[in-house]
């Protein structure tokens, strides 16, 4: 059972350009997470969907930043127009449905390095 | 507000010492605990999970304990090596309000010297 896949693992960007990034949950796993990690800092919580919708995009910047699930294909998280302050490693994290008998570990991939110049 | 801290931020020891990791949070409303180990441009590791229900959970020389009620979580390494050099990082999942987000502390950069 593969793990977490995110892809690219490092993407340099111009200030401006857009940047999307794209990440597979393990088989079975139906809930998707994005954080943030700035260098230095702790990780910060984005968004939370599962297929096909957002659950919770509280951490979410209000401008610039989407995620979508779709039914079919990977979580994307897609940044228009990124400024410097975006650089950054992104992690996606995704955990079965969570019932009585299901521990709700969340399991990461390794992480988008986006790098805006 | 949930709050995860962990305090120091950083801790260098020699090889050999058996080590105590402290994680505190604010809201005892918790569905679990999840310990991880970050490498260096690295993603993040489970270590351990504690459900809301337990105390502790075991696995080789990682020891970690759960006290819901005081807001604290202990990770315990012992016989430490090099190689348990990392940033490891103490988490709790929310419970209810429709959002299961982990909310993570600042994490601990561990160092053991050879």
């Amino acid at each position: 059972n593969a793990g977490v896949m995110q892809n690219p693992r490092h993407l340099v960007r111009r200030r401006g350009q857009e940047a999307r990034l794209r990440c597979s949950p393990m088989k079975g796993h139906s809930h998707v997470y994005w954080y943030r990690q700035l260098p230095e800092e702790g990780l910060k919580f984005m968004v939370y969907l599962q297929k096909e919708n957002i659950i919770d995009e509280s951490g979410m910047p209000k401008e610039r930043f989407s995620a979508e699930f779709p039914k079919e294909g990977p979580s994307i998280l897609r940044i228009q127009q990124v400024v410097r302050g975006d650089s950054a490693a992104y992690f996606c994290a995704s955990s079965p449905v969570t019932t009585r008998t299901n521990t709700g570990e969340l399991f990461f991939g390794e992480g988008s390095r986006l790098t805006v110049l | 507000k949930q709050e995860v801290t962990q305090i120091p931020a950083a801790l260098s020891v020699p090889e050999g010492e058996n080590l105590v990791l402290n994680c505190s949070f604010t809201d005892s409303a918790i569905y679990n605990l999840q310990w991880f180990r970050q490498d260096p441009g690295k993603g993040l590791t489970s270590l351990l999970l504690i459900q809301s229900s337990q105390r502790e959970q075991t696995s080789g020389r990682l020891n970690a304990s759960l006290d819901k009620s005081s807001g604290r979580s202990t990770l315990y390494i012992a016989a430490s090596q090099p190689g348990d050099s990392a940033t490891y990082l103490c988490a709790v999942r929310q419970r209810g309000g429709g959002s299961e987000k982990l909310v993570f502390g600042k994490g601990m950069k561990l160092t053991v010297n050879p």
